[in-house]
């Protein structure tokens, strides 16, 4: 079965450090990857999305970047924290079908525990 | 862009109260439809999920919604609940094919035993 891990659980930072926040999958080839921040009373937010390694789509303008070095592996990094970067981030897989043009039909997502930025 | 909006943000009620939950849409084509719930210190995750067919779709733990396409809504039901459904519920929709999963802001439902 898949699973999808995140690390840290919860992490402080002060302003203006950097943050590297880790997505592994196992158990599945090839996903689409995706980046969400859930704010309180804003429901999930969609960040960045990948269809491959090297593949990043950004969503919303932001102080925040991603990668993905492997198949099975997002990255949400930042060189300097804001204050208003502060959130829960959570980090969710779906099944990518390449002969649907990179997507399933259905795109029912799995997400992961999530973790809790305080910026200070 | 489809929108989502949930009608409610913080529900409260008595164990074996009957819940319904309201999710409204905004996109003119074939859309795909979820509800998710974070229970407290777990995961998003899915509760039902409507694709096609019959649009009374029925989840785990005894939910069910219902797609009414003339009223672009997803509204979520179960007929008595319980203390273990507390918890934070999401209505979401994608536009068939699209990467974008747009969500609800979410409604916290707490029930009382």
């Amino acid at each position: 079965s898949q699973t999808i891990h995140q690390w840290p659980a919860t992490l402080v930072q002060p302003v203006g450090s950097p943050l590297s926040l880790e997505c592994t999958v196992e158990g599945t080839s090839n996903p689409n990857l995706y980046w969400y921040r859930q704010a309180a009373g804003r429901g999930l937010q969609l960040l960045f999305y990948s269809v491959g390694i090297g593949q990043i789509s950004s969503e919303v303008p932001q102080n925040l970047s991603a990668s993905r070095p492997q198949d099975r592996q997002f990255i949400l990094s930042s060189k300097k924290l804001l204050l208003s970067d502060s959130g829960f981030y959570l980090c969710a897989w779906s099944v990518r079908d390449v002969l649907a043009g990179g997507t399933s039909s259905y795109n029912e997502q799995f997400f992961g525990p999530g973790t809790r930025l305080t910026v200070l | 862009a489809q929108s989502v909006s949930q009608h409610n943000h913080h529900v409260i009620l008595s164990e074996a109260a009957s819940l319904e939950l309201g999710c409204n849409y905004s996109y003119g084509g074939t859309v795909n439809l979820f509800w998710y719930v974070q229970y407290p210190g777990q995961h998003l995750q899915l509760l039902l999920k409507y694709f096609s067919g019959d649009p009374l779709v029925k989840g785990i733990k005894g939910f069910e919604a219902e797609f009414i396409k003339s009223k672009f809504s997803f509204n979520l039901r179960k007929p008595s609940v319980q203390w273990s459904d507390t918890a934070e519920y999401f209505c979401a929709v994608n536009a068939r094919r699209d990467y974008k999963l747009s969500f609800g802001a979410g409604t916290t439902v707490t029930v009382r035993a």
